[in-house]
């Protein structure tokens, strides 16, 4: 079975601290990583989107991946209390249409 | 852009009474749709994906059903609903190796 695995958290910051999120996924097919930001009781947001190696950067965000060791994480600089969320990391296989998603991690960003 | 339209945000309805959910997009052609639950505190489900007008696959069975009537509709449906598929019900579109983008949610209650 394939899976997607996050640390559930709380996970608890200062503001203006960088939180990193990490995910490890278990299908080495898997070759799209996606970080989505969901508010409590909102709809998942897409906030980052990685294909291959390495970092990808946007903003106060910074995704890394890493497929030889099956992790990716997400780096959030100078977090903000409007950060607090729950972060949700999903996986493409190549050629399935389905996304494998993780249960989330609870980042919550003291002032 | 591309837009995704869900309705209604909540419902309560009673046991045994039937269901019907709408999600449609806007902005692009041929999407992949998909309907997900989340229950409280726990991660997404997978219910349904559609790759094209009248393709449903199944990914939980359920007394739940889906169908595709147009390109960008999709629908969720129950005849009798069980106190069970109380939730967080969210329908997403995307492209294969794409992200999915979720529309904004039903909360269904069942009394």
């Amino acid at each position: 079975q394939k899976e997607v695995e996050q640390n559930s958290g709380p996970l608890s910051v200062p503001e203006g601290a960088i939180a990193s999120l990490n995910c490890t996924y278990s299908d080495r097919g898997s070759q799209s990583f996606f970080w989505y930001r969901q508010y409590s009781g909102k709809s998942p947001e897409l906030i980052m989107s990685i294909y291959s190696n390495g970092d990808k950067e946007d903003g106060r965000f910074t995704a890394q991946l890493n497929k030889a060791s099956q992790y990716v994480s997400l780096l959030i600089r100078d977090s903000q209390p409007s950060d607090s969320a729950t972060y949700l990391c999903a996986v493409n296989r190549a050629g399935s249409y389905q996304l494998t998603f993780g249960k989330g991690t609870k980042l919550s960003v003291i002032p | 852009s591309q837009t995704i339209h869900q309705w209604p945000a909540t419902l309560v309805q009673p046991v045994g009474s039937p269901l019907s959910l709408e999600c449609t997009v806007e902005g692009t052609s041929n999407p992949n749709l998909y309907w997900y639950r989340q229950a409280a505190g726990r991660g997404l489900q997978l219910l349904f994906y559609s790759v094209g007008i009248g393709q449903i696959s199944s990914e939980v069975p359920q007394n739940l059903s889906a169908s595709r009537p147009q390109d960008r509709q999709f629908i969720l449906s129950s005849k009798k609903l069980l106190l069970s598929d109380s939730g967080f019900y969210l329908c997403a579109w995307g492209g294969s190796n794409q992200p999915q983008h979720f529309g904004d949610g039903t909360r269904l209650s069942i009394l």
